[in-house]
């Protein structure tokens, strides 16, 4: 059965500091691996996805993450992270079925 | 485009009482979802339909949720009787078609939550 462990329950990073989210995934065939982030009140907002080709995916608002195989990761990274990114980061991994699991989630706080 | 709308945003009911929920997909997705999401979770898929054919309910609660999708079109999401675990947030999602591809991206709706006292 797939699974997604984000091992972070929760971060905090300076603004303007670099970021990087962990996400590991455990399934049977190639995953289609999301990150999807929600504010407080909010509904989940897609970042980016990855389902094949590049490892190196490129999101909404500066985010990108990478696909690594070998590690069964999917990381999140942000250079120069912003107040406004202080959110629940979920990674979830999804198969041809459309059945989505997400992991627990990350708390990001962002300091001044 | 108009979003995954969902009603209520805030529900409080007793134990043992009966709670409906709305959503309205994003017009022309033909797969809809339901998740519940616990206070520190992620999302758990409850149950999925593709027009109004159910594809998935093997994680809903049987013995007291239901789910319809009569035309294919808006769903609701019932609890009878409440118990004071499904205190949670219930998601509502849409997708344009079932299968992984680049256009089957999950839209959420702002979600319900629900108190069970």
């Amino acid at each position: 059965a797939q699974s997604v462990t984000q091992p972070d329950i929760h971060i905090t990073v300076s603004e303007g500091a670099s970021l990087e989210l962990r996400c590991n995934y455990s399934y049977g065939a190639t995953p289609y691996l999301f990150w999807y982030v929600q504010s407080p009140g909010q509904g989940l907002q897609l970042l980016l996805k990855y389902f094949s080709g590049d490892t190196l995916v490129q999101g909404i608002k500066g985010f990108e993450a990478e696909f690594k195989r070998s590690q069964s990761s999917f990381n999140l990274r942000k250079p120069s992270v912003h107040w406004s990114d202080a959110a629940e980061y979920f990674c979830a991994v999804g198969g041809y079925n459309n059945d989505m699991r997400f992991g627990a989630g990350t708390r990001l706080t962002v300091k001044p | 485009e108009a979003g995954v709308a969902q009603s209520p945003r805030y529900k409080i009911i007793e134990k043992r009482q009966s709670v409906a929920f709305w959503c309205n997909p994003i017009s022309g997705h033909a797969t809809l979802y339901w998740y519940q999401q616990i206070l520190g979770q992620g999302p758990k898929l409850l149950i999925q339909f593709q027009n109004n054919g159910v594809v998935d309910d093997s994680q809903l609660p049987k013995d007291r949720f239901s789910a319809e999708r009569l035309k294919g079109v808006d769903s609701t999401l019932k609890i009878q009787p409440a118990k004071l675990e499904d205190s949670a947030v219930y998601l509502c999602a849409s997708s344009l078609d079932w299968g992984l591809d680049s256009t089957d991206t999950q839209y959420f709706g702002p979600g319900t939550r629900l108190t069970v006292l």
